[in-house]
């Protein structure tokens, strides 16, 4: 069975302070992983897929495979980053997504 | 937005009504998902579907049905409402390269 667990549900920083959101998962193969992004009310977007190592809006993730972990990074944080993240893995068939139960970023001034 | 949309945006029913929920897209895209959002839970699968009329069952499928008769449609169907089913639900389909997801709108869910 495949599980990710984000152990925070809530996380608050200040502006311009480094952020880190983390994301652990269970999986026997190998995973996709991915973090997607809700701010208020809208749909869920894409943030980052990890086979990419892109850099979106100054995110990172990095897979570790030992520790089974994709944490979310930002060495500053702006208010504009204010959501709820989703940490999600895709493995076995038919491409389902399992979700976390998501960590809510808020962003102080 | 990936071509993809959701009706109704807002819904309000009452128990043990029937309510119909859809799902377009214009991407010509296999898969197809339906998922529920609650606070403390994430999203969950309800069901999927992997072609027409080829639909499956997701994490958490009791009390909902589905069908796709056209690629580009995806019904959910709760055949009696309950106040449990309050819900914003989710529809996504597959991305370029099947594993990731595109998501429509949400439709928030209301039962009384």
């Amino acid at each position: 069975a495949q599980r990710v667990t984000q152990p925070e549900k809530l996380l608050s920083v200040f502006k311009g302070a480094p952020v880190e959101l983390k994301c652990n998962y269970s999986y026997s193969g190998s995973p996709e992983l991915f973090w997607y992004v809700q701010y208020s009310r809208q749909r869920l977007q894409l943030l980052l897929r990890h086979i990419s190592r892109e850099s979106i809006k100054g995110f990172t993730a990095d897979l570790n495979k030992g520790e089974t972990s994709f944490h979310l990074k930002k060495p500053f944080a702006q208010e504009e980053d204010s959501a709820m993240y989703y940490c999600a893995l895709s493995g076995g068939s038919n491409y389902k997504l399992t979700f976390g139960k998501g960590t809510l970023l808020t962003v102080n001034p | 937005d990936a071509g993809i949309t959701q009706s109704p945006r807002h819904k309000v029913t009452e128990t043990g009504t029937p309510v119909t929920l859809r799902c377009h897209q214009t991407e010509n895209h296999r898969y197809m998902y339906w998922y529920r959002q609650d606070p403390g839970h994430g999203l969950r699968l309800i069901h999927y579907s992997y072609g027409v009329k080829d639909t499956d069952k997701g994490e958490v499928s009791d009390g909902y049905s589905v069908s796709r008769s056209k690629t580009e449609d995806f019904l959910l169907t709760l055949e009696s409402a309950t106040s449990s089913q309050t819900s914003v639900y989710f529809c996504a389909i597959e991305g370029q390269d099947s594993y990731e997801q595109y998501f429509g709108p949400g439709t928030r869910l209301t039962v009384t």
